[in-house]
């Protein structure tokens, strides 16, 4: 399984761009890239999903790199809301479509 | 967005018990369903995988005589843990979706299981 590794924590301004990097150097071909959030003590929230081009929707913008090596989620206008754990999976098609949830980055939105 | 629910979202029970966890996914017939289990302070950590009709595929290290897993369609999938003890307390996690790469796993809201 391709694996993904995120920072274990940031911060970010109330209001402003919340940017959480992942990187993911041993991704496949066909593999897809998505991301989730956890508010404490809920499931797992989907936010976006892209493959290798840059895909925005109303809660977020995914920017994945032409080599598709890492990829960074952007909220643009960070609330208090947003403050949660930010999983970065690759999903592996050819054995299930599996998540393998790595450790995520914790981000705290500061008013 | 589609919508999975997971009942109960709380249980507890005296070690010993079986306790069964039901997921539904209510917009839309879910082909696969995953089941998780997460400690406090950690990452979700994937037990099964569960294709309706089919026996559920366990990761390793997972008792499939343990967690007794069905699927019988495609809108419901359970999760049984057999005589509970003290360290089968977690938060157990289903999510359901559709067999493609392209489509999102969605997640319930998780049940809370204390075994005393």
């Amino acid at each position: 399984d391709a694996k993904t590794t995120q920072p274990p924590s940031m911060d970010c301004a109330e209001g402003r761009a919340a940017n959480l990097p992942c990187n993911h150097s041993t991704i496949s071909g066909n593999e897809y890239v998505y991301w989730y959030r956890q508010i404490h003590s809920q499931g797992p929230q989907y936010i976006i999903h892209g493959l290798k081009n840059n895909e925005t929707n109303e809660m977020a913008s995914l920017i994945i790199t032409e080599d598709r090596k890492s990829s960074t989620l952007i909220l643009p206008h960070a609330t208090l809301r947003d403050t949660a754990v930010y999983y970065c999976i690759v999903r592996t098609p050819n054995t299930g479509n599996q998540f393998y949830f790595g450790t995520g980055t914790s981000l705290t939105v500061i008013p | 967005g589609a919508v999975v629910s997971q009942h109960p979202s709380r249980v507890i029970c005296k070690s010993g018990t079986s306790v069964k966890i039901e997921c539904r996914s209510l917009d839309f017939q879910a082909t696969t369903m995953f089941w998780y289990r997460q400690f406090p302070k950690q990452s979700l950590m994937l037990m099964a995988t569960s294709n309706e009709g089919s026996k559920a595929t366990y990761e390793q290290g997972v008792e499939k005589d343990k967690f007794l897993i069905n699927h019988a369609s495609l809108t419901l999938s359970t999760l049984t843990v057999t005589s509970a003890h003290p360290e089968d307390s977690s938060f157990y996690i289903c999510s359901a979706t559709v067999t493609a790469a392209v489509y999102p796993q969605h997640f319930g809201d998780g049940t809370r299981l204390s075994i005393l």
